[in-house]
């Protein structure tokens, strides 16, 4: 079945680039996700890539799928301790909009 | 735009009484909304896709009958937690797609904390 992996612990500096990874199975994913949770509180979607992008950026935040490798990644630049949380990579496909989620890497941010 | 509310935020019951979860669409509507289920430190798990007007599709391993959902209108979605046990204490997490746009248009709401007794 779909399922997607992430690393669960990162830790950086403030200041620093933080990049988190995110590994899937699925090869008719056709969107794939980035959603930051805050302690107690929902998600908050990041940015999203079509899976005939390769990148995209927005902002601080940049987007590198490579869809050979089912690997995706999200580089912080500049991370923050307002960065600290913890993010989800999902991926969908164009049906039904259902989300199928990695475990969550909890980043940190020390100042 | 794209505000989803959850209501209550957290709730406190006791076992075996039944416990309703509202979710809204604020400013937009919503065909499909989305429940989800999370533990501490672990991801969210699909539990049921709600289609307005019919019946909600649910995942694998999920009891239909001790969680209902309702999706009676275009803004709102509930789910009702029966009989609850303190196994179903869980944060509980729903998000609806705008309806007419693509499945990326999907907004989540801040979530609702149960907590069985």
């Amino acid at each position: 079945g779909e399922d997607v992996e992430q690393s669960l612990f990162l830790s950086v500096r403030e200041g620093d680039s933080s990049v988190i990874n995110c590994t899937y199975t699925d090869s008719s994913s056709t969107y794939l996700y980035w959603y930051k949770q805050e302690p107690g509180a929902g998600l908050q979607l990041l940015t999203y890539i079509f899976s005939n992008m390769d990148m995209k950026q927005d902002q601080r935040l940049t987007v590198l799928l490579n869809k050979k490798d089912k690997h995706l990644s999200l580089r912080i630049a500049d991370t923050q301790t307002g960065d600290s949380a913890i993010y989800f990579c999902a991926e969908s496909d164009n049906q039904g909009g259902k989300l199928i989620f990695g475990q969550g890497t909890e980043l940190s941010v020390k100042p | 735009g794209a505000v989803v509310s959850q209501h209550p935020s957290w709730v406190i019951c006791k076992s075996g009484t039944s416990v309703k979860i509202e979710c809204r669409s604020l400013d937009f509507q919503a065909t499909t909304m989305f429940w989800y289920r999370q533990f501490p430190k672990q991801s969210l798990m699909l539990m049921a896709t709600s289609n307005e007007g019919s019946k909600a599709t649910y995942e694998q391993g999920v009891e239909k009958d001790k969680f209902l959902i309702n999706h009676a209108s275009l803004t709102l979605s509930t789910l009702t937690v029966t009989s609850a046990h303190p196994e179903d204490s869980s944060f509980y997490i729903c998000s609806a797609r705008v309806s007419g746009k693509g499945t990326y248009e999907q907004y989540f709401g801040p979530g609702t904390r149960l907590t069985v007794t």
